[in-house]
């Protein structure tokens, strides 16, 4: 079965640092893989998408990951952040022979101090 | 467009009360998803529909229902409800395969449910 984790709950950091979001998979097959945006008291928006192709994906407000199949690993980065980055993050993968589904991982809350 | 909308808002019910979650897209699409979130839990699918006629159960099911009511319209069912089922419940529709957004899964705002 397939499953996510990403490594931290909680990420403080200041205002134009950067930042590392870690997402870790299980699969033994191919995947999709996905990072979705949470703020508070909304849906999820789709921050960037890994369907095949390029490792390296940039989506929107200036973030980007990197798929590493050998690590399945799928890391989301920004090189510097903005207080209105502050939000719930959340790592998923699917796979198109299922429907669809999305497996979440915990989310992380990133933090963004002036 | 407005894109995937979830009525109530918010709910309050009293255990072994039961009530209908609505959902509509006008994107389109034919895959609809039921998820409930939970703190330090991430999202969780209760059921999704592939196609307008199907539904399937996903990782947590027990104590719902669902209805593919039309192409548009996906519906999630508290029978009897309990304090377990207290939770935020989103609402999704997957772009398909011919679509730009392949494989995108598109979220309302949510429904905020206390059981009491």
């Amino acid at each position: 079965a397939q499953s996510v984790t990403q490594l931290d709950s909680q990420v403080p950091v200041f205002e134009e640092a950067p930042v590392e979001l870690r997402c870790n998979y299980s699969s033994s097959v191919s995947v999709y893989l996905f990072w979705y945006v949470q703020y508070p008291n909304q849906g999820l928006q789709l921050l960037l998408k890994y369907l095949s192709g390029s490792t390296l994906v940039k989506g929107i407000n200036g973030f980007e990951a990197e798929f590493n199949k050998s690590q399945t690993s799928f890391h989301l980065r920004k090189p510097s952040v903005h207080i209105s980055d502050t939000a719930e993050y959340f790592c998923a993968v699917s796979l198109d022979n299922q429907g669809g589904k999305l497996i979440f991982g915990q989310g992380t809350e990133l933090s963004v101090k002036p | 467009n407005a894109g995937v909308t979830q009525t109530p808002k918010f709910q309050v019910l009293k255990t072994g009360q039961s009530m209908t979650l609505q959902c509509a897209q006008d994107m389109n699409h034919n895959s609809m998803y039921w998820y409930r979130q939970d703190p330090g839990m991430g999202l969780r699918l209760i059921y999704y529909s592939a196609s307008e006629g199907t539904t399937d159960k996903g990782e947590v099911p027990n104590g719902y229902n669902v209805s593919r009511l039309n192409k548009r319209e996906f519906s999630l069912r508290l029978e009897s409800a309990a304090p377990s089922q207290t939770s935020v419940y989103f609402c999704a529709s997957r772009a398909d395969r011919a679509q730009v957004t392949y494989n995108e899964q598109f979220f309302g705002p949510g429904t905020r449910l206390t059981v009491l």
